[in-house]
Parts: C-alpha cells; sequence; structure tokens
C-alpha cells in the first residue's frame, strides 16, 4: 500500500459527459501529480500541483482540470468526455519538488468512456 | 524537453535467466532517473533510483547503473523469478530551470513474463 488513495477504483461514462476523480496522497505529502496511462500513448504526465499551487502543465486537454485543495487532496475533472478519454488516471504525491524526491502511486482509477 | 526510450517488449524468460532491459534518455541538466513497476492491476512502485553520474541503484537483486557519457540507465537481474513477472518502467526526473523538477518523463514501458 503506497498510502495514496484514489477513487473511484472504475468509472463507466458516456461520450459528453464530466466526471471528477479524486486523490488522497499520502499524509504529509505536498505535491500532487496526475499522469494519464493509454495503450497508444502509454504514460503521460497531465499537472503537477505543490501545497495548492499549480506548478507545472503538461499533455493536459483544456477539456480537463485540476485543483488541490487546502487539505491537500487533489481533483481532476474530465468534461465533454470522448471515447479516446478512456485510460488509467493515476495520482502520485511527493514530499517536495525535488528531482530526487520519491513519487508514490496510487492504484488509478479506470475510465471507459462509452 | 526531456525523453525515455526503452528496449521494446515483450520480453519472455525462463525462471532463472539473466534479463537486460535496455533504457536511453535524453534530458537538459542532470536528471535523477529510476525503474517503476507495475504489476497486475496494480499502481507504479518505485523499483531503485540513481540521482547522479555513476551511482548504482539496486532492489530485490535488481540494479541499474547511470551511465551519463552514453545516456543510459539498463535494468538487470542475474536471475528472474516468475514473481517478477511485469511491466517495467524507465523514467526520469528533472526540469532544469523550471519548477516541476519532481515530474516523471517516462519511457514507453516493458512488458516482462518469466515461465516455470
Amino acid at each position: 500500500d503506497s498510502g495514496v488513495t484514489q477513487t473511484p477504483k472504475h468509472l463507466i461514462t458516456a461520450t459528453g459527459q464530466r466526471v471528477t476523480l479524486r486523490c488522497s496522497p499520502r499524509s504529509g505529502d505536498l505535491s500532487v501529480y496526475w499522469y494519464q496511462q493509454s495503450l497508444d500513448q502509454g504514460l503521460q504526465f497531465l499537472i503537477h500541483y505543490y501545497n495548492g499551487e499549480e506548478r507545472a502543465k503538461g499533455n493536459i486537454l483544456e477539456r480537463f482540470s485540476a485543483q488541490q485543495f487546502p487539505d491537500l487532496h487533489s481533483e481532476l475533472n474530465l468534461s465533454s468526455l470522448e471515447l479516446g478519454d478512456s485510460a488509467l488516471y493515476f495520482c502520485a504525491s511527493s514530499v517536495g519538488v525535488t528531482e530526487n524526491t520519491e513519487a508514490f502511486f496510487g492504484q488509478g482509477t479506470r475510465l471507459t468512456v462509452v | 524537453g526531456n525523453s525515455v526510450t526503452q528496449m521494446e517488449g515483450p520480453v519472455t524468460l525462463s525462471e532463472e535467466a539473466f534479463l537486460t532491459i535496455n533504457c536511453t534518455y535524453t534530458a537538459t541538466g542532470y536528471p535523477s532517473l529510476f525503474w517503476y513497476v507495475q504489476y497486475p492491476g496494480e499502481g507504479l512502485q518505485l523499483l531503485l533510483k540513481a540521482t547522479k553520474a555513476d551511482d548504482k541503484g539496486s532492489n530485490k537483486g535488481f540494479e541499474a547503473t547511470y551511465r551519463k557519457e552514453t545516456t543510459s540507465f539498463h535494468l538487470e537481474k542475474g536471475s528472474v523469478q516468475v514473481s517478477d513477472s511485469a511491466v517495467y518502467f524507465c523514467a526520469l526526473s528533472g526540469n532544469a530551470g523550471g519548477t516541476s523538477y519532481g515530474k516523471l518523463t517516462f519511457g514507453q514501458g516493458t512488458i516482462l513474463t518469466v515461465h516455470p
């Protein structure tokens, strides 16, 4: 158990809908990262928050947004869903933002868009 | 930008065989290098890491050496077990000049299957 909790584990929804994925980081971790894992794109970095502030954006679509709350949990919002958004979405957390910091991954949320 | 290239899989081995999974990278600055493992139905777990040139990371019989001259971080294990069957990802972190040093750039992953 990494200590990072993601909910829900599975989500099935229709095209055009909006969903919210939730991540609770390990106790004491200030950084939260979101990644998307798909068969064609592999593991792609989406966005990074540190202590409530956005630090970096990767290949995140404009239809997607995220935030980190004062209690440090984070949510990833996906809207106007398309079939191609079907993927495994991982959250990871770490203590800080240095390159040496180990990131701990949750078990992921599997999103299926039908 | 940063990138990581892993050898194409899948890799199929018999138990007790020697394993090598090649990984090369392109990055600015001095990234840290990682190998993560993903078992079926689970999230990624850190297997080992190296933070500077010539460092050797090791864990559970796996080893990888940070080679700056060849920009490589190949994963090796002398004798694999059936329980090592998983997907292995090479990754680097570092964003010289930026504010998100901790974000990871992953290779495409290598599926390893070990048969008894």
